[in-house]
């Protein structure tokens, strides 16, 4: 079985430039997530799908991120325009039914460098 | 919210056991679980433990939890260098909305 997919697995832009990545999630999983993990830290929930509609994006800075799951499968995570503390790597993950709990796996993550 | 502590480091020697330790403030949570990271790469499913389980035993993996003082361990038996990466307890359900609440992890090195 596939697992999940990221691309690009590296992107270096300067500040206030846009920037774009794509998560295509383990085929069938419904629940699909986006997570930053700032160096030296632990990954953050930036915001949570199930099928194609959004079920926490408590903690997304709406006003540079945006996030979208068109047709429940795929996703893309915007930033516009980006700050230096966007750098960070930028974690997809997804979870289906299995032993009973929302178990998430993860896919190799997008590293951003914001100049 | 939920908040989740681990040690920053552990040093251990290749063929000696590791047990890296986790402590969570969320009583309710219902799963807790543990990945490795190593560099560069996403977040591995090592293994995770039920609440209302004392242990779990996966091969070289030992997960105790003592759901009382909330706490979590995660024993490696026979270490290996290429056990050697960032290992995260991750606490899932309870008042945390059902989502994974991750620590700083615990970077795990294995001298040969």
């Amino acid at each position: 079985e596939a697992g999940v997919a990221q691309s690009p697995r590296y992107k270096i832009i300067e500040k206030r430039q846009s920037v774009a990545f794509w998560c295509n999630p383990i085929s069938g999983h419904a629940t699909l997530y986006w997570y930053q993990q700032i160096l030296g830290q632990g990954p953050k929930l930036l915001i949570q799908f199930q099928n194609n509609g959004v079920v926490d994006d408590s903690q997304l800075p709406k006003d540079r991120f945006s996030a979208e799951r068109l047709k429940g499968v795929d996703s893309t995570l915007k930033i516009q325009p980006a700050k230096l503390e966007d750098s960070a790597v930028y974690l997809c993950a997804s979870s289906g039914e299995t032993w009973g709990s929302d178990t998430q796996y993860f896919g190799p993550g997008t590293r951003l460098t914001v100049l | 919210g939920e908040d989740v502590e681990q040690s920053l480091f552990l040093s251990v020697r290749e063929g000696d056991s590791s047990v890296i330790n986790c402590t969570y403030t969320d009583s309710s949570s219902t799963y807790l679980y543990w990945y490795k990271q190593e560099p560069g790469a996403g977040l591995q499913l090592l293994t995770y433990i039920f609440s209302n389980m004392d242990m779990k035993q996966d091969q070289r993996l030992t997960v105790l939890l003592n759901k009382k003082d909330k706490h979590l361990s995660l024993r490696i038996a026979d270490t290996q260098t290429g056990d050697s990466a960032i290992y995260f307890c991750a606490p899932y359900g309870g008042d945390s909305s059902y989502k994974l609440i991750f620590g700083s992890g615990t970077r795990l090195l294995v001298r040969p």
